[in-house]
């Protein structure tokens, strides 16, 4: 089974800096794909970024961008230029390439992210 | 845009009752899911299903059951409430595709308390 793995649990970064939420993950498929999720307090959880595994260029989306290391097993999250409504709870989620099924999601523990103005 | 609604945010029950928790979507996703999100546990997966009728265990499915009569809704249902089922519940929706673009949709959760 696949695990995945958020070592940090509460992060903190002054506001326009630049933080790095670390991930990894265990499994033992070549194809899969990697996601980061945020929920800000009390507002529902949304997709950040997402990654394929036979895909070697890291994804990025405005300032929030990833370091995929295939062969450690890391999926690290860069956000630059951190904003106060970037604070929110950061999870990192790992999902099969399976034809059949419901293409579930496993989830690491979460990070917390406080933005300090 | 997609919706993914759940039918309380809070909700208190007292021990033993049966409680039921209604998820909705509106973007004919054929997949729907219920996770419990604890902290330090993050989300954990209960039970999902991929078609009508249809549906399959997760990690942690022991004292919940599921019900989905209509592709839009998924229940999750605590048949005997527990203290130890206190926790935040989550519903997600998605396409069954296994494509690169699929990601799951969210509900804003229900806080469950069980007294």
């Amino acid at each position: 089974a696949q695990t995945v793995t958020q070592s940090q649990p509460e992060m903190s970064v002054q506001e326009a800096e630049t933080v790095t939420l670390s991930c990894t993950y265990d499994t033992s498929e070549s194809d899969y794909y990697l996601f980061w999720y945020k929920q800000p307090p009390s507002r529902q959880m949304i997709l950040v970024i997402r990654q394929e595994a036979y895909k070697q260029q890291n994804a990025t989306e405005n300032r929030f961008s990833v370091n995929f290391q295939k062969a450690a097993k890391s999926f690290s999250l860069k956000i630059s230029d951190s904003q106060l409504g970037d604070a929110a709870m950061y999870f990192c989620a790992y999902r099969s390439d399976i034809i059949q099924g419901a293409q579930k999601l496993v989830f690491g523990q979460g990070t917390r992210l406080t933005i300090n103005p | 845009d997609v919706k993914v609604t759940q039918s309380s945010r809070y909700l208190v029950k007292r021990t033993g009752e049966k409680v039921f928790l209604e998820c909705v979507q509106d973007m004919d996703h054929e997949n729907m899911f219920w996770y419990r999100q604890d902290p330090g546990l993050g989300l954990r997966l209960i039970y999902f299903s991929y078609d009508v009728k249809m549906k399959e265990k997760g990690d942690i499915p022991e004292g919940y059951s599921v019900s989905r009569e209509k592709k839009e809704r998924f229940s999750l249902i605590l048949e005997s409430a527990s203290t130890n089922q206190t926790s935040m519940y989550l519903c997600a929706s998605s396409l069954r595709d296994r494509g690169y673009y699929n990601e799951q949709f969210f509900g804003p959760g229900t806080r469950l308390t069980v007294l």
